[in-house]
């Protein structure tokens, strides 16, 4: 059974500009949900999404968004990039909310 | 903010030896769950114990889970090199599903 995965690997952005990440869960999970790593937040909640629909939101300004398409694979978007924005991007499927999470390796973004 | 944290930040041990990082967590939880990170990667799940358990194993893991104390722990017994990594605890709030919401992990060192 193929994992999560997510892409690009890597990312270097320039201030101002937006970025779209991707997701791809486990086969039969509908639901997807996104965290931002960073150093001096630690693990931040972005949003969970389950058979297309945002369930749950966490405390990221509107340049935050998020959608999932009926495959239940889940994208990501960050507009008007800041310098704050450099962080691991990490996703996470599962089967329903309360279960155990299968999270991908991550994105990682450096804005310039 | 964080709902979970973890205490120590940083446990440094030899192998052989067992590690125990704590967990302390502020609201009502459908859950609580134990993942580990190696180096910025992907978090892989460990265990998960529900709100009506109150101890789990798996392995050379051993969650405990004291919900009139809001806190939990983790023990990993006979540790290895390869336990080496960062320990989060996340838990699954009641009615927010989806969500898990992080400690600031315990970054563990096992020396051979």
């Amino acid at each position: 059974k193929a994992g999560v995965t997510q892409t690009p690997r890597y990312l270097i952005k320039t201030r101002g500009q937006q970025v779209t990440l991707s997701c791809s869960p486990i086969s039969g999970h509908r639901s997807v949900s996104w965290y931002q790593q960073t150093p001096g937040q630690g693990l931040q909640f972005l949003f969970e999404y389950f058979s297309e629909t945002q369930r749950n939101k966490g405390n990221f300004p509107g340049r935050f968004s998020g959608r999932q398409f009926s495959n239940s694979r889940s994208e990501m978007n960050v507009s008007t990039l800041e310098l704050g924005d450099s962080a691991l991007y990490l996703c996470a499927s599962r089967w329903t909310g309360d279960t155990e999470a299968f999270f991908g390796q991550g994105t990682r973004l450096t804005v310039v | 903010s964080q709902q979970g944290e973890e205490d120590p930040q940083a446990l440094s041990i030899q192998e052989g030896e067992n590690a125990t990082m704590n967990c302390s967590y502020k609201t009502s939880i459908n859950n609580l769950q134990w993942y580990r990170q190696n180096s910025g990667r992907g978090l892989v799940h460990l265990i998960l114990i529900r709100s009506n358990e109150r101890e789990k194993h798996s392995g050379r893991l051993r969650v405990t889970l004291d919900t009139s104390k809001k806190s939990s722990s983790l023990l990993i017994t006979a540790s290895r090199a390869a336990d080496t990594a960062s320990y989060f605890c996340a838990t699954v709030i009641t009615d927010s599903w989806g969500k898990l919401q992080f400690g600031a992990g315990t970054q563990v060192v096992v020396t051979p």
